[in-house]
């Protein structure tokens, strides 16, 4: 079965950067593109960006230009998502997802993982 | 960026009730509309996607349609563990958005 299994909880002092890891099972890692959402407390889900782990090609929003980078390792089926320059508005549950689409985008995410708590405080 | 807003923001219903959630996008997003439940402290899960498919595993008392830029949610009849936070999302064009939710309570 589809799992996506993420690294736990961490807290950061601002100005820091966290890098959380996505470790899947179940599918071929690199057939599915592979989302990362986020969840401020209270607050709806917000898109940060994408990753093909087959070719490594990036997409990200806009808003996090520039902090954010995912990347990928293919042998051990694993995303990653570092975000930079943490400040306190980057509190929040962030959460891997992948998309359905088999080699392609769909936009939409059918399996998210446990999700990783970031606290940004000094 | 597309906004999508989700009405009404909460909801109070009665196990065996018919409710409706209704989304609606600031531009044309053809029938890109899909709709997650979230239970508290768990990650979204999907219900719907391209407007009306039923994810695998998903009851059928659950359903979605479109009518122009509208969008709707249906649960035909609540059980209780229906009662949830959902989000509608529209994957039309990057960046992905969500409504700000609604909150489907117990009455």
């Amino acid at each position: 079965q589809v799992q996506l299994v993420q690294s736990g909880a961490e807290v950061k002092r601002p100005g820091a950067s966290v890098k959380i890891s996505c470790q899947a099972s179940g599918y071929t890692f690199t057939s599915y593109t592979m989302h990362w959402v986020r969840q401020a407390p209270g607050q709806r889900p917000e898109w940060m960006g994408w990753i093909n782990p087959g070719n490594g090609n990036t997409k990200y929003s806009q808003k996090f230009q520039g902090r954010l980078t995912i990347n990928r390792d293919t042998s051990a089926s694993t995303a990653y998502m570092e975000l930079s320059s943490l400040r306190s508005e980057d509190t929040a549950v962030y959460y891997c997802a992948r998309d359905p689409a088999y080699d392609l985008w769909s936009g939409f995410f059918d399996y998210w993982g446990q999700g990783t708590l970031v606290t940004v405080s000094s | 960026d597309i906004q999508m807003t989700q009405s009404p923001s909460s909801l109070s219903a009665s196990v065996g009730d018919r409710v409706t959630i209704t989304c609606r996008a600031s531009q044309t997003i053809s029938n890109f509309l899909n709709w997650y439940q979230q239970r508290p402290g768990r990650a979204p899960k999907l219900l719907i996607y391209v407007s009306s498919n039923l994810q695998s595993g998903v009851p059928s008392r659950f359903s979605g349609s479109r009518s122009g830029t509208d969008f709707t949610l249906t649960i035909s009849s609540l059980e209780p563990e229906d009662f949830a936070t959902y989000y509608c999302q529209q994957s039309y064009s990057a960046p992905i958005t969500f409504g700000q939710g609604t909150r489907l309570e117990i009455k």
